[in-house]
């Protein structure tokens, strides 16, 4: 199983100010990295495809990097509707796994 | 518009079993693999099991910690995915969701709202 270590656990930033997520897989994933958001009570929403391509109707301001174990998620300049808990997920091998979560919370 | 609605999740004591049903629509269901995910109360995502399409020989994959307890299984007539879980253990306690692996393969973008299991005696 291919285990994917989330850092930091929380990140602590206010409105407008540059987030980046870090996810390291424990081996090579290649490029089959995703990511997703979840509010409270809610269901993921995927806003990352291999590991660079943002899905259907994801803002420019969401982007990821990365290849092989070290990734990135990047959200430019966090609008109020940001804050929440972000998954990496890879789908390299089975079964398909994901990260433990980093939650981005208001400072 | 896709949409997935989970249903029969509930209490139930440990050694027990339970049936959950998602029944989809706005997307060519026959067609589609299907994935069941769940989250513990507070905790991240885990994957349970996943059913491929009859065109690709509806077989299923698992996760150890539901392998041999749990079967996925599909009913294309009804746009219908199902999970039996048998055997309840009170670390199955979480929302299980269903989701689709549409254009994104193993990456599913649509996901239902979810639905409560809690294994307690």
């Amino acid at each position: 199983e291919i285990v994917l270590t989330q850092s930091p656990a929380t990140l602590s930033l206010s409105p407008g100010e540059r987030a980046t997520l870090s996810c390291r897989a424990g081996q090579s994933v290649s490029n089959y990295l995703a990511w997703y958001q979840q509010k409270p009570g809610q269901a993921p929403r995927l806003l990352i495809y291999d590991a660079s391509k943002r899905a259907t109707g994801i803002p420019t301001r969401f982007s990821g990097s990365g290849s092989g174990t070290d990734f990135t998620l990047t959200i430019s300049s966090l609008e109020p509707e940001d804050f929440a808990v972000y998954y990496c997920q890879q789908r390299s091998i089975w079964p398909l796994t994901f990260g433990g979560g980093t939650k981005v919370e208001i400072k | 518009e896709v949409q997935l609605v989970e249903s029969g999740g509930g209490l139930v004591k440990p050694g027990g079993s339970l049936r959950l049903s998602c029944a989809a629509s706005g997307f060519t269901f026959s067609n589609a693999w299907m994935s069941w995910v769940r989250q513990a109360p507070g905790k991240g995502l885990e994957w349970v099991g996943r059913i491929k399409s009859k065109t690709d020989g509806g077989t299923t994959d698992y996760t150890a910690p539901v392998k041999g307890r749990f079967t996925v299984s599909r009913d294309d007539s009804k746009n219908t995915l199902y999970l039996q879980m048998n055997s309840l253990k009170t670390e199955d306690t979480a929302v299980y969701f269903c989701a689709t692996h549409g254009e994104y393969g193993d990456f599913p973008d649509y996901w239902g709202q979810g639905t409560l299991v809690t294994v307690s005696s």
